[in-house]
């Protein structure tokens, strides 16, 4: 099973802040690495796909980078609907496909 | 719009067996484009996959559930289902049904809106 860890597990920011939270795999997964968005008592929102690409919808202050075994999310004017809980995941060869263990964006 | 709904007992007892079923409307579950999962979330705590069924009828599983765990397909009905046995707290979570898109993608793009499973005794 490839390992997905992220850093941090929780952070605390303001609005208007730039956000960056980072995926690691336990070996490398191409761009096969997508982000999710979870608020409370919700079910989780795809943001990014391919590790880079938008999902249709989703506000532009999102992003994504990476390839390999490094991938970031960034969110660029941290807007108050934002304050949740992201999920990297990753979808290479064969499953299991497993989740990091998530990142809490907290108000400052 | 592809949409997905989750359906189950909601409480269950130590060493029963858990049957969910997650109907989808909008969409074929017989289709090459899609892989249909199990993903579970224990309260306060992360997301674990759990299975995926593909329209050929075969399906994946996570390894640390392989054993209790099964995932089938009933096209006729347009639903896929969960069945996980032996049962125990731990087991205790969230369900959500998501539908995987293969291609470029390869992404989880729609969810349901999950159901509660409560293990106790």
């Amino acid at each position: 099973d490839i390992q997905m860890t992220q850093s941090p597990s929780s952070l605390s920011a303001s609005v208007g802040d730039r956000v960056t939270i980072s995926c690691r795999a336990g070996q490398s997964i191409s761009n096969f690495l997508n982000w999710y968005q979870q608020k409370p008592g919700k079910a989780p929102k795809l943001l990014i796909y391919a590790a880079s690409s938008l999902q249709s919808g989703v506000p532009s202050r999102f992003s994504g980078s990476g390839s390999g075994t490094d991938f970031t999310l960034t969110i660029s004017g941290l807007q108050p609907e934002d304050f949740a809980t992201y999920y990297c995941q990753h979808t290479y060869s064969t499953p299991p496909w497993t989740f990091g263990q998530g990142s809490k964006v907290e108000v400052k | 719009q592809v949409q997905l709904h989750e359906s189950g007992p909601g409480l269950l007892m130590p060493s029963e067996t858990l049957s969910l079923t997650c109907t989808v409307s909008g969409d074929s579950i017989y289709s090459n484009n899609y892989y249909w999962s199990w993903i579970r979330q224990p309260p306060g705590k992360g997301l674990e996959w759990v299975g995926a069924f593909f329209y050929t009828g075969y399906s994946y599983y996570n390894p640390s559930l392989k054993s209790r765990v099964i995932i089938s397909g009933d096209t006729s009905k347009n639903q896929f289902s969960l069945t996980l046995t032996s049962v125990t707290a731990a087991d205790t979570a969230v369900y959500y049904c998501a539908r995987l898109v293969r291609g470029t993608d390869y992404s989880f793009d729609s969810w349901g809106q999950g159901t509660l499973l409560t293990v106790a005794s």
